[in-house]
């Protein structure tokens, strides 16, 4: 059974680099079609999506945050992280790591139909001077 | 970007009630469509995939369905449990996205 860690700073000032690693137990980064999410809910509001990235190593980033954000992975310490830069206040959430997975069946093996079964507990990131 | 709106924001129901919420996207999303239920200080747990399908482990009084651009999460005889916030998500195009939430509060 897959599981997921949040760790990193829980304040990070304004303008600085929120740097986060979701740790991986019970899985491997490396598996085939996987991908390794990050989503984040600021205080009393929605989840946002931010991004992920593949089993194969490729990425994909919310338009929104584009500019601000990388995602890398560490397949020797099976950990896959999130760093973004030039915060402000409005990056202040809750971030979590997810993993987003194909749904299976034993008649047609994988399917397209993706969705994120298996959510690490949340990191509160505040950004504040 | 596909854009997920969920109605109504917030309703009160009483256990044993049958509950719908209502999820409308932007654009058709044929049943790429997700559903998690979320409780306070807790991370979301998914329920439905695909629109319909249920995910292991969740109690058969949780259904969805539609297709296209208009969904529905159904809870047939709420239980105290089942009191929490919302979220249905599109996995049809990326930037993934998830409606506003619906919070189903005790009347």
């Amino acid at each position: 059974q897959v599981q997921l860690q949040e760790s990193g700073p829980g304040l990070v000032k304004p303008s600085q680099t929120l740097s986060l690693t979701c740790t991986v137990s019970g899985g491997s980064l490396s598996s085939t079609y996987y991908y390794w999410s990050w989503i984040r809910q600021p205080p009393g509001k929605g989840l946002e999506w931010i991004g992920y990235i593949s089993y194969s190593g490729s990425t994909y980033y919310n338009p929104s945050l584009e500019s601000r954000i990388t995602i890398s992975v560490d397949t020797s310490e099976n950990q896959f992280s999130l760093k973004l830069s030039s915060v402000t206040a409005a990056d202040t959430a809750v971030y979590y790591c997810a993993n987003l997975s194909p749904s299976y069946s034993d008649n047609s093996g994988f399917s397209d139909y993706y969705y994120m079964d298996v959510w690490g507990k949340g990191t509160t990131v505040t950004v504040s001077s | 970007d596909i854009q997920m709106t969920q109605s109504p924001s917030s309703l009160s129901a009483s256990v044993g009630d049958r509950v719908t919420i209502t999820c409308r996207a932007s654009q058709s999303i044929s049943n790429y469509l997700n559903w998690y239920q979320q409780k306070p200080g807790k991370a979301p747990k998914l329920l439905i995939y695909a629109a319909s399908s249920l995910q292991s482990g969740v109690p058969s009084r949780f259904s969805g369905s539609g297709s296209g651009t208009d969904f529905t999460l159904t809870i047939s005889g709420l239980q105290p449990e089942d009191f929490a916030t919302y979220y249905c998500q599109q996995s049809y195009s990326t930037p993934l996205t998830f409606g506003g939430g619906t919070r189903v509060e005790i009347k």
